[in-house]
């Protein structure tokens, strides 16, 4: 699994509500990044981080917010739960940029908003 | 139209046959092709890696490219059960964009 963690697995949570994804790696890696996997849409960028307390926007990222304080931890936020975001969340790392090298993925949180 | 598509199958093969997975896509920027293989309630993982058109090889997994065509494979020969997975094709320009999957069952 390279060295990644997520946390929680598995999330029930109610329409609304703040709910915070961890991503921890042992890898020290520079660029980490936070991907959610929907049938018929394949996996697509949310948010990434290139340092600590260097993010940018990916492709899906209204109603994400992240933050990294520390190079081995990227935290994904949804401020206010929506069905809409009921997925699998994936993070993913990479020693450099996806430009160059590829990039290896954590064992998913199967969040579901209800 | 999205930018890479891929046939979501499903696909269903009996042990032993070859196996050919595909991918199309309009940025003709993208420069880095990828096959990312994904075993069900798991993360993905990269099985293969390639720059150029032409033909990559690894053991039973041989990788396709025809920039020409926008136009990406992955073959597998001698497929066994264990091959068993949702395989993605992704590609790099800036970002990395993936295909939707195509899920393949292989049956002894």
């Amino acid at each position: 699994d390279a060295g990644i963690t997520q946390s929680p697995r598995h999330k029930v949570t109610e329409t609304g509500t703040p709910v915070t994804l961890r991503c921890h790696q042992t890898e020290n890696h520079r660029y980490m990044y936070w991907y959610r996997q929907d049938p018929g849409h394949g996996l697509r960028l949310i948010h990434y981080s290139y340092g600590v307390k260097d993010t940018d926007k990916g492709e899906v990222s209204d109603g994400y917010s992240v933050s990294r304080s520390k190079t081995e931890d990227f935290l994904l936020t949804l401020e206010s739960a929506t069905s809409s975001q009921t997925s699998v969340y994936f993070c993913a790392i990479s020693r450099e940029g996806t430009r160059n090298t590829e990039a290896f993925f954590g064992q998913g949180t199967r969040l579901t908003v209800v | 139209q999205k930018e890479v598509e891929q046939d979501p199958g499903p696909l269903s093969v009996p042990e032993g046959a070859i196996v050919s997975l595909n991918c199309t896509y309009s940025n003709s920027a993208f420069q880095y092709f990828m096959w990312y293989r994904q075993y069900s309630r798991k993360g993905p993982e990269l099985l293969m890696y390639t720059y150029s058109s032409g033909n990559k090889e690894d053991g039973r997994f041989t990788a396709q490219v025809d920039k020409s065509s926008k136009y990406i494979s992955l073959f597998i020969r001698d497929s066994q059960p264990s091959d068993s997975a949702t395989y993605l094709c992704a590609m790099i320009y800036g970002d990395m964009r993936f295909g939707a999957g195509t899920r393949l069952t292989v049956k002894p």
